[in-house]
């Protein structure tokens, strides 16, 4: 249980396009997901926390209109990154957070995330 | 404010075990372990709570210390799967929110 996937696994696109990212929980209910970027052997820096059904909340510094966040229901997540540019490319990883009541563990599951490359 | 790992790395031979130690500068609700492989997701380990609790499955267990605000992962006779860089995320709300640390790269050679 507790399976979470993301789509695409890799994009590369040019510069000022946007690029839309899918997160779904495959087999539990999410009432919060949440959005990281990974750089090259550092750490999660969490960018937004979407709960289902209201706006997302944003971490200081990551920009809500360039990063648009929709939470259309209980397993889907999406991230869409709005003209996007070279210094955009990095490891996103979606993580969705369990709901003890339903089985899974009050934690978070992650997404095998998506690497976005932007010429 | 991240909490801070240590060590930063740590070579092993297979067999032997290691301790990594995860240190926060404000009060815990939860510290949740995680191993993340190259270019995968991170896989999730296991989670301590408030109250000082000890967990383990098979040869991996961690320890949560609540007063000092501190964790520590424990992995022994260590196999070549537990290759990886493993992170500490600390719970500060009941909403779900991780801060994560830095990472520890742990290698296990033949």
């Amino acid at each position: 249980g507790a399976v979470v996937s993301q789509h695409p696994s890799r994009v590369i696109c040019k510069s000022g396009t946007s690029v839309k990212i899918e997160c779904r929980s495959l087999d539990f209910q999410a009432t919060t997901m949440f959005w990281y970027r990974q750089f090259p052997k550092q750490s999660l820096m969490l960018m937004a926390t979407s709960n289902e059904g209201s706006k997302a909340t944003y971490e200081q510094g990551v920009e809500k209109d360039k990063f648009l966040i929709n939470h259309a229901s209980l397993t889907l997540s999406t991230l869409t990154v709005t003209s996007a540019h070279p210094e955009d490319s990095s490891f996103y990883i979606c993580s969705a957070r369990g709901d003890p009541t339903s089985g899974v563990g009050d934690t978070q599951y992650f997404g095998p995330g998506t690497r976005l490359t932007v010429l | 404010q991240q909490p801070v790992q240590s060590p930063q790395a740590v070579i092993l031979r297979e067999g032997e075990d290691a301790v990594i130690n995860c240190s926060s500068s404000k009060a815990l609700y939860s510290v949740h372990w995680y191993r993340q492989k190259h270019g995968e997701a991170p896989i999730f380990l296991m989670i301590l709570l408030k109250g000082g609790e000890q967990k383990g499955h098979d040869k991996i267990s961690a320890s949560f210390n609540e007063k000092k605000q501190q964790s520590s992962l424990y992995l022994t006779a260590s196999q070549l799967s537990y290759s990886g860089t493993y992170f500490c995320g600390e719970g500060g709300t009941s909403y779900g929110k991780l801060t994560f640390g830095q990472g520890t790269i742990l290698t296990v050679h033949p």
